[in-house]
């Protein structure tokens, strides 16, 4: 069964730091791109970034480069997005999403996380 | 970036109606396009996928067709389970991008 399951959601200032984990379970981990989707609150899904099976290849929403970075530990079956400069803006769900098929890079998301809230607020 | 319009944002309809969304890209997308349901305080979760294929366990009231700039997701007869918000993917090129949402809603 696959299982994707977040954590490191919180209340930080703005201007602060924070990294979120995606443990992830039941599928070949490396094989598959994986992203991050965020949704603010009563509002609609905003993909954020991805990165590509083994780490290769990293994308990113304009909204957030330069800002976040994304990365995996493919011996940890674990995909992590690193928020730095948090603006009130970047307040959101933060869902990690898997790709529907092995080995590529652009695809449609079969399994999602529950999601981990981020509050950036003083 | 590719823009998606859903159109309506918001619909009121019955147990067993027929309905359809539509959503158009801003430029051709062939059939990289996917369709998604979402309840409130769940995940989203994938109904059709390359435009018009159904993922595993979706039921068949629902169908999807379209490519291009212009795609539609149908459901046949809507049952109470299926009230809920649902958003159009497009997976051409990066930035992948998602339509705002259309929001529907038991009459």
């Amino acid at each position: 069964e696959v299982r994707l399951v977040e954590s490191g959601g919180g209340l930080v200032q703005p201007g602060g730091s924070l990294r979120l984990s995606c443990a992830a379970s039941g599928f070949t981990f490396s094989s598959y791109t994986m992203s991050w989707v965020r949704q603010a609150p009563g509002k609609g899904l905003e993909w954020v970034s991805a990165i590509s099976g083994g780490g290769d290849n990293t994308y990113y929403a304009d909204s957030v480069k330069g800002r976040f970075t994304i990365s995996r530990d493919d011996s940890k079956n674990t995909l992590y997005l690193q928020m730095n400069s948090l603006r009130a803006e970047d307040t959101a769900v933060y869902y990690c999403a898997k790709g529907f098929e092995a080995h590529n890079p652009i695809i449609y998301f079969d399994y999602w996380g529950q999601g981990t809230l981020v509050t950036v607020s003083s | 970036d590719i823009q998606l319009t859903q159109s309506p944002s918001f619909l009121s309809a019955s147990v067993g109606d027929r309905v359809t969304i539509t959503c158009r890209a801003s430029q051709g997308i062939s059939s990289y396009l996917a369709w998604y349901q979402q309840k409130p305080g769940k995940a989203p979760k994938l109904l059709i996928y390359a435009a018009s294929t159904l993922q595993s366990g979706v039921p068949s009231r629902f169908s999807g067709s379209g490519s291009g700039t212009e795609f539609t997701l149908t459901i046949s007869s809507l049952q109470p389970e299926d009230f809920a918000t649902y958003y159009c993917q497009q997976l051409n090129s990066y930035p992948i991008t998602f339509g705002q949402g259309t929001r529907l809603e038991i009459k």
